[in-house]
């Protein structure tokens, strides 16, 4: 089965930074990836798919990016309602592995 | 998009069983695939597997293979999963999720409340 491994687990940043998060799968994906925000005792919440396409209703700080093994979820400026937890997902075929999440909090 | 309705927190023995559902509604059950994913507590996501109802057609992530059994009852328009042999390990909150169409080839597109199981002596 593909692995899906994100970077890092978890990261504290200031109001208005810019946050990267990066998700690697073992083998290529293409643009089957998909992005999810979790914040504590939530359902996760899908953000991105495709990938790329951010989900209608998702700010627009959000971008995503990557194609085959390599992909980035971006903040553009955190602001305090991203505190959450972070997934990325690929969904070429099943399984549909999770990353291990990274975890975002304010400095 | 489908609204799914899961079943409640359930506390179990370990060596027992639970068997926690998903009922569907707003839309057709047959268009879908079926998913669970698990949180452990302070834990990430796992899929689980999946289940394809109108082929009937199931398939598991290599991990659950052995005690996880995922069904569909069409008639209902409700999938179940249900775990065997219970451990310590498997204290977590189950959640459902539909995926349209029949080859996992999409992200989730509704999730269940999720239905905690607590595993406990």
């Amino acid at each position: 089965d593909i692995q899906m491994t994100q970077s890092p687990s978890s990261l504290s940043a200031s109001l208005g930074d810019r946050v990267t998060i990066t998700c690697r799968a073992s083998q290529g994906i293409s643009n089957y990836l998909a992005w999810y925000q979790q914040k504590p005792g939530k359902v996760p919440k899908l953000l991105i798919f495709a990938a790329s396409t951010l989900q209608s209703g998702v700010p627009s700080r959000f971008s995503g990016s990557g194609s085959g093994t390599d992909f980035t979820l971006i903040i553009s400026s955190l602001q305090p309602e991203d505190v959450a937890t972070y997934y990325c997902q690929k969904y070429n075929s099943a399984p549909q592995t999770f990353g291990q999440g990274t975890r975002v909090e304010i400095k | 998009q489908l609204q799914l309705v899961q079943s409640g927190a359930e506390v179990k023995k370990p060596g027992s069983s639970v068997k926690v559902s998903c009922k569907a509604s707003g839309g057709s059950f047959d268009n879908y695939a079926f998913t669970w994913v698990r949180q452990a507590p302070g834990h990430g996501l796992e899929w689980m597997g999946g289940i394809i109802p109108v082929f009937d057609r199931t398939t598991y992530a290599q991990k659950f293979r052995d005690r996880v059994t995922i069904t569909a009852d069409k008639s209902t328009s409700t999938a179940y999963m249900e775990v065997s042999s219970l451990k310590s390990e498997d204290t977590a909150v189950y959640y459902c999720a539909t995926v349209f169409g029949y080859y996992y080839d999409r992200p989730f597109d509704s999730w269940g409340q999720g239905a905690l199981v607590t595993v406990s002596s």
